[in-house]
């Protein structure tokens, strides 16, 4: 258990679905971030938080909203998906935004039909 | 745009055998390249950062050098519980840029 905890670890929804994936860490942070990783390509980072406020929205499509209620969880709520957004969608945190602080979520699982 | 290049894509070793990993970059002011690993299921987890060309740290079996266009992952005598995915990311620009740009990876796998 590296502090950051995703859920669920595995998803599958229609395209029509509403849903929502979960991050939470308890290692004092103040900012955290939610990563796409898909196959053959470098993770894209898609939102950033810091201390609750959104800091960065990456040019990501409004079917993917954040929601940062505190320091300590994110949402990435997920509405009309396509099936090239079956992807690894990654959780992480850090302390002032310094690389060497990104601890990782292990990651949900999503796959689109 | 800040780029990373990481080469090979894959790479197969017999235990004990030496390599190097390759992690090329383009960017504008460099505020520190990161190295993390990644097993299969599995969020990265983070292994070092190198701040300035001429920069060495070391963990165990992996020691990663920094030069001005280039860092490398050297791997000596690697064991099979090494095989993962190694992942280089560069933060650059000035504060509150908080963007980490990943390269796509090397997949290493070592065989007994």
């Amino acid at each position: 258990e590296t502090g950051v905890t995703q859920t669920p670890r595995h998803l599958v929804m229609g395209m029509t679905n509403k849903k929502s994936l979960k991050c939470e860490q308890h290692l004092g942070h103040n900012a955290m971030y939610w990563y796409k990783q898909s196959a053959k390509k470098p993770l894209e980072l898609m939102f950033v938080y810091s201390l609750e406020e959104r800091v960065e929205n990456n040019s990501v499509p409004s079917r993917f909203s954040p929601e940062c209620p505190n320091s300590s969880h994110l949402f990435l709520h997920l509405h009309t998906l396509q099936p090239e957004d079956s992807a690894l969608y990654l959780c992480a945190s850090s302390q002032d935004f310094r690389g060497y602080g990104y601890t990782f979520g292990s990651g949900t699982r999503l796959t689109v039909v | 745009e800040d780029q990373v290049t990481q080469s090979p894509e894959a790479l197969r070793l017999q235990e004990g055998e030496s390599s190097s990993l390759n992690c090329s970059y383009t960017v504008s002011g460099l505020r520190g390249l990161f190295w993390y690993r990644q097993d299969p299921g599995k969020g990265p987890e983070f292994l070092f950062t190198l701040y300035s060309a001429g920069e060495e740290k070391e963990k165990e079996r992996l020691k990663a050098t920094l030069t001005k266009k280039e860092s490398f992952l050297h791997i000596t005598a690697p064991k099979p519980e090494d095989s993962a995915t190694y992942l280089c990311a560069v933060q650059a620009g000035g504060f509150g840029n908080e963007k980490l740009t990943f390269g796509t990876g090397t997949r290493l796998t070592i065989i007994p």
